[in-house]
């Protein structure tokens, strides 16, 4: 069974710009969380997303946002980058609970750089 | 407010030295900790769950142990290929805010 999926792998923006990334879940998985990382606060969680609805969300401006495709592809957005969103951005995927359900998989991640 | 706090925060052993990393957590109604391992440049690998005082589980060279306060990630014998960061986590905000995680232990085994 295929893992976690993330595109692109990396990226390399300039402050200012916006920028997308793509998740796309374990097959059967409906569930897809957000998570960033960085070396000073390590993984923090952004949102999560169930049936195309954001369900749950984390304590980041609303520069971040995501959305969910009724094949439960998702996708996140990062408008108007900072130096500071240089970071691992994660998606992890569950059958149908969130966090405190059921166990969440992660993907590769997506590292993005911001100049 | 809930926490996650792991020691050590990096750790070098010799191949085969057995040891135990620590999670301690401070969260009102458990609902589970994992266990993930992250190597440089992936995402994390769950490992285990746990879900209850007394609970252990074991995959390998690994026994995960949970108590009211603090889980353990015991590594018996431990190979070069066990060497990467492993991280607790923990389900907050009843689960809406999503895991909580620690800031890793960094693990190296040096052969």
């Amino acid at each position: 069974k295929a893992g976690v999926t993330q595109t692109p792998r990396y990226l390399i923006k300039t402050r200012g710009q916006q920028v997308t990334l793509s998740c796309s879940p374990i097959s059967g998985h409906r569930s897809v969380s957000w998570y960033q990382q960085t070396p000073g606060q390590g993984l923090q969680f952004l949102f999560e997303y169930f049936s195309e609805t954001q369900r749950n969300k984390g304590n980041f401006p609303g520069r971040f946002s995501g959305r969910q495709f009724s094949n439960s592809r998702s996708e996140m957005n990062v408008s108007t980058l900072e130096l500071g969103d240089s970071a691992l951005y994660l998606c992890a995927s569950s059958l149908a609970g969130g966090a405190g359900e059921e166990t969440q998989y992660f993907g590769p991640g997506t590292r993005l750089l911001v100049l | 407010e809930d926490q996650v706090t792991q020691s050590p925060e990096a750790l070098r052993l010799q191949e085969g030295e057995s040891s135990s990393l620590n999670c301690s957590y401070t969260v009102s109604g458990l609902r589970g900790l994992f266990w993930y391992r992250q190597d440089p440049g992936k995402g994390p690998e769950f490992l285990f769950t746990l879900y209850s005082a007394g609970e252990e589980k074991e995959k390998e060279r690994l026994k995960a142990t949970l108590t009211k306060k603090e889980s353990f990630l015991h590594i018996t014998a431990p190979k070069p290929e066990d060497s990467a960061t492993y991280l607790c986590a923990v389900p907050t905000g009843g689960g809406a805010d999503g895991l909580t995680f620690g800031k890793g232990t960094h693990l190296i085994i040096q052969p």
